[in-house]
């Protein structure tokens, strides 16, 4: 498809275990962004991506959170010891540019991950 | 911190009655403002921009939102609702060297009777 694309779905877990979010955005998108939205509110920065690098990680909640892009396209968003308060949808969104000014940076969305954890 | 405040959590219309959805953000340096709507499982979608030209912008179907700088506010609006606009509402703002850093306020559920 043409959009941004996550997987799973919904992912269902026990307190404690270790998750993988993953997400695939539209070819081409040089930045790739996740975001995390709790129930009733709007979504919360988590980081963003300029290729393979993290440029900024500073929404992630904690060292248990941790999200990996190796290759440029492609990222997996990693929760260790996962906790009842980290239940959410997990979204992701890409952009092909970034930055100030560039007429590029419009950020489009994929459905999202809905994680609940138990 | 940045912020944005949508000052109503739901809003109810009538099919064709027209639809204001409120908007204030806090006003520390120049904002990009956002528009975006979610669809019950469906991705995010952009309706509306403003990033410091026309004040007043039009979006994808029919809506159209206004820069007030002295309100600090970006209100939503549509003529005419339509069952479709049925959805949740997000008033988001980007500032200076973080543009990339999307701030979402908490939504507006949009419901249209018929």
């Amino acid at each position: 498809g043409a959009g941004v694309s996550q997987t799973p779905s919904n992912k269902v877990t026990e307190k404690g275990k270790y998750v993988e979010l993953r997400c695939d955005p539209i070819s081409g998108h040089t930045a790739l962004y996740w975001y995390r939205q709790s129930l009733g509110q709007g979504p919360e920065f988590l980081i963003y991506f300029q290729g393979t690098g993290a440029a900024d990680d500073s929404g992630l909640p904690n060292d248990r959170f941790f999200a990996v892009r190796p290759e440029g396209s492609v990222s997996t968003l990693k929760i260790q010891r996962t906790e009842r308060g980290d239940s959410a949808v997990y979204l992701c969104a890409s952009s092909l540019n970034v930055g100030r000014g560039s007429g590029n940076n419009e950020q489009f969305f994929g459905p999202g991950t809905r994680l609940t954890v138990l | 911190a940045q912020s944005v405040t949508q000052l109503d959590s739901h809003v109810s219309v009538s099919e064709g009655t027209p639809v204001l959805l409120r908007c204030n953000y806090s006003s520390s340096y120049s904002p990009s403002l956002f528009w975006y709507v979610q669809h019950p499982n469906k991705g995010l979608q952009l309706l509306l921009k403003y990033t410091s030209a026309a004040t007043l912008v039009k979006g994808i179907n029919g809506f159209e939102a206004e820069f007030k700088k002295s309100e600090t506010s970006f209100h939503l609006t549509k003529p005419s609702a339509h069952m479709s606009d049925a959805a949740e509402y997000f008033c988001v703002v980007s500032y200076g060297d973080s543009s990339y850093k999307l701030i979402f306020g908490s939504g507006t559920r949009l419901l249209v009777r018929p």
